[in-house]
């Protein structure tokens, strides 16, 4: 089955420093690739997801980039700010499934000092 | 209502007791996935529903573990002879199929078998 390895598993930043966080996959038949971050007490929040046809995507400070054929993928967070602390999760869908049954990676503590 | 939610929020119960847990998706959500949280892992598939029936079942650990949805709407796990390894974060997400893999969670429940 699928395997998603995630690093590093804590990450801490100055406040307004980038951050940038490193999924690979296992499986190339993979094609859906969600991030999400994860707030103390909380569910995971879906921030940001790219398929399979992009290399790139953007959402104001968040950025995500995929690498078919190196099987990995890496969000970016540009100009953090205090309020991006959380653990934030990486995931990977097989393609030829019509549902989103996602394989997760571990998770990154990223802490953001003022 | 606004998002997924779920009950009870905490669970504490005995080794070998039965638990069920609630989750209310987002309504006209069809698909309901069921997802375990380990303390400090990511998360792990366990059970998916597209309207009341579940294609694939395939992460519920055990035969003590049991779900089903009713009306499209509404789903409950049950965890029976609960054990100790049992004890994580319960997390349910709803989507819209072909429009949101990524889906909405809910908060989750938090259960402690002693």
């Amino acid at each position: 089955g699928e395997n998603v390895e995630q690093h590093p598993s804590t990450l801490s930043v100055q406040e307004g420093d980038s951050a940038v966080i490193k999924c690979t996959y296992s499986d190339s038949a993979s094609n859906y690739f969600p991030w999400y971050k994860q707030e103390l007490g909380k569910g995971p929040q879906l921030i940001i997801d790219i398929r399979s046809n992009v290399g790139e995507k953007k959402d104001q400070r968040i950025a995500v980039t995929l690498n078919k054929t190196a099987k990995h993928f890496s969000l970016h967070i540009t100009e953090t700010q205090p309020e991006d602390s959380a653990v934030y999760f990486c995931a990977a869908r097989k393609g030829g499934t019509s549902y989103g049954k996602l394989t997760f990676g571990q998770g990154t503590i990223l802490t953001v000092h003022p | 209502g606004a998002g997924v939610s779920q009950s009870p929020s905490n669970k504490v119960t005995e080794k070998g007791k039965d638990v069920e847990l609630r989750c209310d998706p987002i309504s006209g959500h069809t698909a309901l996935y069921w997802y375990r949280q380990s303390l400090g892992q990511g998360l792990e598939f366990l059970i998916y529903f597209q309207g009341n029936s579940a294609p694939d079942k395939s992460g519920l650990p055990s035969d003590r573990f049991s779900a089903e949805r009713t009306g499209g709407s509404v789903s409950t796990l049950t965890i029976q002879r609960t054990q100790q390894e049992d004890s994580a974060v319960y997390l349910c997400a709803s989507s819209s199929e072909g429009l949101e893999w990524g889906g909405h969670f809910g908060p989750g429940t938090r259960l402690l078998v002693l």
